[in-house]
């Protein structure tokens, strides 16, 4: 079964405004990692948390982790046009797993 | 560096053919992942290498697919032969320290089995 599930399946927001995603996942796990995928492209690298972590940022890029809860949020603050985009979490339990991924577009 | 590149872009062939995808990693970069996006299934990893030797296939769907890993800066995905549902975005990925780190992908190969 899928180990990363993101939440919610798409999101539209003003530009400027902040976004948050949220991931799900089932078993114990290494790192977790966040991917943006623009559209007909591949996926680029966000950012990486590890386990004994619980909140790291990058930029704009904010991601917290409980390990208690299995989940993960990523916040992009001050949300551009550029944002728009399809955000997946990656799990390494067993083996890499991507989820579905949230679509997001900001608005003009 | 260049980044990873996969070739052809588009592919489109008849059911039955033979279909080759072809993925060059990043120069260094000791692991090499196979993965498969479809809107029903989302990324799937099919198959990755370290060092050119073959990891973990338990992604791969059927005999119907092979990949292998001649050398250090080339790969192939085969599907022999193609059917209608393999049709789907094909990206290669490559990373340093494997697969839970971070990952290279490169712009992937659409194919299209008719």
């Amino acid at each position: 079964s899928q180990q990363g599930e993101e939440d919610p399946q798409a999101l539209s927001i003003q530009e400027g405004e902040n976004a948050t995603m949220n991931c799900s996942y089932k078993t114990s796990i290494n790192n977790l990692q966040w991917y943006r995928q623009n559209s007909g492209r591949g996926l680029v690298h966000l950012i990486l948390i590890r386990s004994n972590e619980r909140e790291k940022h990058s930029g704009r890029l904010r991601v917290t982790l409980d390990t208690s809860k299995k989940s993960s949020s990523l916040l992009i603050t001050a949300s551009r046009a550029a944002d728009t985009a399809s955000y997946f979490c990656a799990t390494d339990g067993d083996k890499i797993i991507f989820g579905k991924g949230t679509r997001l577009h900001i608005l003009p | 560096d260049a980044g990873v590149i996969q070739s052809p872009r588009h592919e489109v062939t008849e059911m039955g053919q033979e279909v080759t995808l072809r993925c060059k990693p990043i120069s260094g970069h000791d692991y090499l992942f196979w993965y498969r996006q479809t809107m029903m299934r989302g990324l799937e990893l099919l198959i990755y290498f370290n060092n050119n030797v073959p990891i973990d296939d338990s992604g791969m769907p059927e005999d119907r697919f092979s990949a292998k890993m001649p050398n250090a800066s080339f790969s192939t995905l085969k599907i022999q032969p193609s059917e209608p549902r393999d049709s789907a975005v094909y990206f290669c990925a490559s990373s340093l320290f494997g697969q839970g780190v971070e990952q290279y992908f490169g712009p992937g190969t659409r194919l299209t089995v008719t």
